[in-house]
């Protein structure tokens, strides 16, 4: 049974940078049929993907157009997790925040398992 | 990227049978079989119910099936039953930005 762990902050200031993990277990994170996403959900924006890394003989991200200047998303191999950093974050940036394992190929892709959820409130 | 197009709110009562209908364009649901649809009850994390259009991972009722038709993909649950009250979101692989999602459709079982 894959389950993903989620921690990390609820509470950062304006222009500061959001980080977030997503511990595994029951699956690895270098597994080459997966890709481990975030996502995120705000009543203004409604679900959102926002970027993903994946194994497929080395390592490879992809963002959404909306973040791609502030985002980085990172696996850590050792640890068998990854994790989110959003950089220069404003309040439109508050949101809940999911992880999430993508069954991705070359032209499709589908979330089966999803982390807890993390509000993260921007605010001073 | 404009997220995918579903109705706001779908209504139905128990034992009956509703479709929800998620609407995008040749870059997204037009061009990929790669529809999918997620249950979100309150304060929970989305759970998928169908993948590539009309896959269902094990577990799911089937009572949920799905189906697509030019660029316009439907979500049917038959049998409405009182638990599958929640919100409702499809995404579609895209060209342009991988993936996106729908805006949501609040089914209410009367």
């Amino acid at each position: 049974q894959v389950q993903l762990q989620q921690s990390g902050p609820g509470l950062v200031k304006p222009s500061q940078t959001l980080s977030l993990t997503c511990v595994i277990s029951g699956d690895s994170v270098s597994t080459y049929s997966d890709a481990w996403n975030w996502i995120r959900q705000s009543p203004s924006r409604g679900l959102e993907w926002l970027g993903r890394t994946y194994y497929r003989s080395k390592w490879y991200k992809d963002y959404a157009e909306a973040v791609k200047s502030r985002i980085s998303i990172n696996p850590d191999t050792p640890k068998n997790q990854f994790s989110l950093q959003l950089n220069s974050v404003t309040p439109e940036d508050t949101a809940v925040y999911y992880c999430a394992r993508g069954r991705c190929a070359t032209d499709s892709c589908h979330f089966d398992y999803w982390g807890q959820g993390t509000l993260v409130t921007v605010s001073s | 990227q404009s997220a995918l197009t579903q109705p706001a709110s779908v209504s139905g009562s128990p034992g009956q049978s509703i479709t929800i209908s998620c609407t995008g364009t040749s870059t997204d649901i037009g061009g990929y079989n790669s529809v999918s649809w997620y249950q979100q009850h309150p304060g929970k994390a989305p759970k998928l119910m169908i993948y590539d259009v009309s896959n269902r991972p094990s577990g799911v009722s089937n009572r949920f099936s799905g189906s697509k038709s030019g660029n316009t993909a439907s979500l049917t649950i038959s049998g409405l039953q009182a638990e599958d009250e929640a919100d409702y979101y499809c995404t579609s692989y895209t060209s342009i930005t991988t993936v996106v999602f729908g805006g949501g459709t609040k089914l209410t079982v009367l």
